[in-house]
């Protein structure tokens, strides 16, 4: 377990529809980071929080969004779902912001989306 | 722009042998750090090794070792006697500056009995 918590595990929908997946970052941590992984693909980066504000963003569609909450959990929002949006979603957790050695991501397990 | 660069699809190694993984990335700082991560059939990301780009040391962990060519812009991953459980996705990865990591697409790695 290493201590990032990711909700749902798998979720199957169709197209058109609109899901929200849960991150619970390690106890600790203050940036939550969302990673897409398609099939047989690497992890695109798609947008980081530090403390409930938007930090970075990286290639998140406008028809997805994020946000942090106070208590540091975070969700992706993910709508006018596409057949291509079929993925496995990843949230990892850092204690900090910067670019340091130190600032390792924890991964969670993921939440695999199939869009049909 | 900041890329990873993983040319190698795919490998193979027999268990207890040596395989060398490479990686080479793009970037304009002079100071970063660079990681490797293992994803195995499990789907799950773990840490493997890291890498801070000042120091001249290679980093070592076990089995996991790292070759660092900092003008070459190179950051191979060396895995001595390879076991099963050492098969997986091994993606290279560089840290941003905001914190955020970019992956390479990653190495498929076999490791056969």
């Amino acid at each position: 377990d290493s201590g990032v918590t990711q909700t749902p595990k798998h979720l199957i929908t169709a197209t058109g529809q609109r899901v929200t997946l849960r991150c619970s970052p390690r106890s600790g941590d203050l940036s939550v980071y969302w990673y897409q992984q398609s099939l047989d693909q690497g992890l695109q980066f798609l947008i980081q929080y530090y403390n409930g504000e938007e930090r970075a963003k990286g290639n998140i569609l406008e028809r997805f969004s994020a946000q942090q909450f106070p208590d540091l959990h975070s969700e992706l929002n993910l709508s006018s779902l596409e057949l291509g949006d079929s993925a496995l979603y990843f949230c990892a957790s850092s204690l900090g912001q910067t670019r340091s050695g130190a600032n390792v991501l924890t991964f969670g397990a993921g939440s695999r989306l199939t869009v049909l | 722009a900041q890329t990873v660069t993983q040319s190698q699809p795919e490998m193979s190694v027999q268990e207890a042998e040596t395989v060398t993984l490479s990686c080479t990335y793009d970037t304009s700082e002079s100071n970063y750090y660079l990681f490797w991560y293992k994803q195995p059939p499990s789907r799950q990301m773990i840490l493997v090794i890291r890498q801070e780009a000042y120091k001249q040391q290679n980093a070592t962990e076990n089995r996991f070792s790292v070759n660092f060519q900092k003008a070459a812009k190179s950051f191979s991953l060396k895995i001595s006697d390879s076991q099963l459980g050492d098969t997986a996705m091994y993606f290279c990865a560089f840290i941003r500056s905001q914190g955020n990591l970019i992956f390479g697409k990653g190495t498929k790695l076999s490791v056969k009995p």
